[in-house]
C-alpha cells in the first residue's frame, strides 16, 4: 500500500541552525501538506502546497519557514534558524484529487529537537 | 485558538463494550467533521468524517453523530477492541482542506 515517507525520524540541532526535513509523498498524489505537534499539544497545521504554489499558510508559518517541491517526489520543510519552541513532531500529509472529504494520508513523522 | 475541543484526555473502556468518544466546536463554517486515529510512534490515520448537512454516519464498528444545534460530535465504537487503543483525533475542514485538530483522546481498551 502507497504511504508516505519522512526523513529524518528524529533530528536534533542547535538553536539558529537550518534544519530540512524531507518527505515524499504518495506519487499520484497533488496536494501536500505539513502539520506540526507539540508535545502535549494539539496537531496544528503550518501549510498546505499545490501546483508547486503555497496556498493556504498559518500564522505559525513565518519567513522563517519554507517549503520546497524541488523535484516531482519530494516535497520539503525548512526551518531557516531554529529556535527552542521549533521542537515538535513534523507531519507531512498528502491527498489525491480523488478520495473522501478531509482523508489526509500522513507519514510518521519527523522528530525535531532544538537544543 | 479553541475551535475545536476534545474534553476528555483519556477514556478506559472494557473490551466488547461501547467506547464514545466527544468532540465540540465553536466555528459554524466548518463544513465537514473527521476523526483520526493515531498509534504512537505513526501519522495519524484517517477513520471516519460526516458532512455537516448530515447527523450520522456509520461505517463497520464505528459511527459518528453531529449535532449541529450544540456543535457537537461524538464518536460511537461497538463493539470495542484491544486494537482500537489509540489516540484519537477529531478534527473540523476550515477552507481547502486545512484540517484544525482537537486535542486528542487517549482510549485504552481493557481485556
Amino acid at each position: 500500500e502507497p504511504e508516505v515517507t519522512q526523513t529524518p525520524s528524529h533530528q536534533v540541532t542547535q538553536m539558529g541552525q537550518e534544519v530540512i526535513l524531507r518527505c515524499v509523498p504518495i506519487s499520484n498524489h497533488l496536494y501536500f501538506y505539513w502539520y506540526r505537534q507539540i508535545l502535549g499539544q494539539k496537531v496544528e497545521f503550518l501549510v498546505s502546497f499545490y501546483n508547486n504554489e503555497i496556498s493556504e499558510k498559518s500564522e505559525i508559518f513565518d519567513d522563517q519557514f519554507s517549503v520546497e517541491r524541488p523535484d516531482g517526489s519530494n516535497f520539503t520543510l525548512k526551518i531557516r534558524s531554529t529556535k527552542l519552541e521549533d521542537s515538535a513532531m513534523y507531519f507531512c500529509a498528502s491527498r489525491g484529487i480523488w478520495g473522501r472529504t478531509g482523508e489526509l494520508f500522513f507519514g510518521e513523522g519527523s522528530r525535531l529537537t532544538v537544543l | 485558538d479553541q475551535q475545536v475541543k476534545q474534553n476528555s484526555p483519556s477514556l478506559s473502556v472494557q473490551e466488547g463494550r461501547i467506547s464514545i468518544l466527544n468532540c465540540d466546536y465553536t466555528n459554524s463554517m466548518f463544513d465537514y467533521f473527521l476523526w483520526y486515529k493515531k498509534y504512537p510512534a505513526e501519522g495519524p490515520t484517517f477513520l471516519i468524517s460526516i458532512s455537516s448537512i448530515k447527523d450520522k454516519n456509520e461505517d463497520g464498528r464505528f459511527t459518528v453523530f453531529l449535532n449541529k444545534s450544540a456543535k457537537h460530535l461524538s464518536l460511537h465504537i461497538v463493539p470495542s477492541q484491544p486494537g482500537d487503543s489509540a489516540v484519537y483525533f477529531c478534527a473540523a475542514i476550515q477552507g481547502a482542506q486545512k484540517l484544525v485538530f482537537g486535542q486528542g483522546t487517549r482510549l485504552t481498551i481493557n481485556p
